[in-house]
């Protein structure tokens, strides 16, 4: 009973660098999130979707993006890395029921030096 | 702008006595509140939540209490164990809004004391 999976679970990148952080379900759940955790700031909602094929911008979208091409799967893209972008990302997913959680992966922590 | 805030970074509580985190919020289009739990190095795992339409919910050891006149909710851990010490994130969001997006406060690292 996986849940949610993220790849990978730690990365270093150098400055520039680009890299795709991939979130699978395996719950059949339309909506997925990406968020961002940075001390002091809790998460922050940097993209979600809300069915295979859709994406929208959070609340930190800068230097990100996104795509839904697979119901299951949430890609997270930086083109250019900077440093600002170090952080631990998780991804969640929930279903479509109106009062239910969302369910999280395990985090990815982003080092950018 | 901080929509969901907790303003306590941290708490210690000890050992068999009550924990009390805090959370306020200033969206009134917020109408389903959740807490959840965070370990280190593990993502957060979801607690209790309340729909707007009651003031209480309960769930074992933990009680959650929705003031919506104050935008303001609470989580009552009792007895504290220690095992219930992590870092504990509110989360809100606008369900009518269908977008079903959950807007997280900065978290109350809590302590208990053995």
């Amino acid at each position: 009973n996986a849940g949610v999976t993220q790849t990978p679970k730690f990365r270093v990148l150098k400055t520039g660098q680009s890299m795709t952080l991939l979130c699978a379900q395996d719950m059949n759940h339309e909506y997925m999130y990406w968020y961002r955790q940075d001390p002091g700031m809790g998460l922050r909602l940097i993209h979600y979707s809300v069915g295979e094929g859709t994406t929208a911008k959070g609340e930190v979208p800068d230097g990100y993006n996104v795509s839904r091409l697979k119901k299951q799967n949430f890609l997270l893209g930086l083109e250019s890395a900077a440093p600002s972008q170090t952080s631990v990302y998780f991804c969640a997913s929930r279903g479509t029921a109106m009062n239910t959680e969302a369910f999280f992966g395990q985090g990815t922590r982003l080092t950018v030096v | 702008d901080q929509q969901v805030k907790q303003n306590s970074p941290s708490l210690s509580v000890q050992e068999g006595r009550i924990s009390i985190l805090n959370c306020d919020y200033t969206n009134s289009m917020f109408d389903y509140f959740l807490w959840y739990k965070k370990y280190p190095a593990e993502g957060p795992t979801f607690l209790i939540s309340i729909s707007s339409i009651k003031d209480k919910n309960e769930d074992g050891r933990f009680t959650v209490f929705l003031n919506k006149s104050a935008k303001h909710l609470s989580l009552h851990i009792v007895p504290s164990q220690p095992g219930d010490s992590a870092v504990y994130f509110c989360a809100a969001t606008p369900l009518v809004s269908g977008t079903y997006k959950y807007i997280f406060g900065t978290g109350t690292r809590l302590k208990v004391l053995a």
